[in-house]
């Protein structure tokens, strides 16, 4: 059974810190997701990560995927209060393409 | 672009009520999602169109819950009768094909008292 587990669920930081969420996957993935979801909001589509190695940027953010370790990280980069928000990742295998999601990593970014 | 609406945005209901929530994906988007979230939790799977056709509600509540997708693009969720643990909020998505990028809609805040 394929599981998704976020750490930390709970980030307090101070703007202008870096910081890591982390994104541990029980089983072998084919493609692995990370969104953001503001409070009351929907979830917005951040990254999708393919391959093993695979590294995406935009802005602040920046994640990684490494199929053999089943981890990918999000790597925040002096935090700005604009970040705040709750960050899933997801996974899914391409032979039912059924997301499964982790918990969420709630970030506050405190000025 | 337009984005994927959906209505209502709130819903309050008694428990034993029918409750209906619609969804307009993202024009020629092929795929089409149900999920339900609940405070705290990553949303969860309750069904996946392609086109017209359910190809996955192994996770929807069959007892409770139907689904429909006429003509392969607007979407009806239904439940009936709502329990109090339907509490939750209720996300259509869509994307153009499988595997492909998925977008959400802002998603329907049901209580149920």
């Amino acid at each position: 059974e394929l599981k998704v587990e976020q750490n930390p669920l709970f980030l307090s930081m101070q703007e202008g810190k870096n910081y890591t969420i982390y994104c541990n996957y029980s089983t072998t993935s084919d493609r692995l997701y990370w969104y953001r979801q503001d409070p009351g909001k929907s979830l917005e589509s951040l990254f999708v990560l393919l391959s093993n190695g695979a590294v995406k940027q935009e802005g602040r953010l920046m994640a990684s995927l490494d199929t053999k370790a089943r981890l990918s990280t999000l790597h925040i980069t002096a935090a700005v209060h604009d970040l705040s928000a709750t960050y899933f990742c997801a996974v899914d295998k391409a032979s039912n393409y059924q997301l499964i999601w982790g918990a969420g990593t709630k970030l506050i970014i405190k000025p | 672009e337009a984005g994927v609406v959906q209505s209502p945005r709130y819903k309050i209901i008694e428990k034993k009520q029918p409750v209906a929530f619609w969804c307009n994906p993202i024009s020629g988007h092929n795929t089409l999602y149900w999920y339900r979230q609940n405070l705290g939790q990553g949303p969860e799977l309750l069904i996946r169109y392609e086109n017209e056709e359910a190809v996955d509600d192994s996770q929807l509540p069959k007892d409770r819950f139907s689904a429909e997708r006429l003509k392969g693009v607007d979407s009806t969720l239904k439940i009936q009768p709502a329990e109090l643990g339907d509490s939750a909020v209720y996300l259509c998505a869509s994307s153009l094909e499988l595997a492909a990028r998925t977008f959400f809609g802002p998603g329907t805040r049901l209580t149920v008292l």
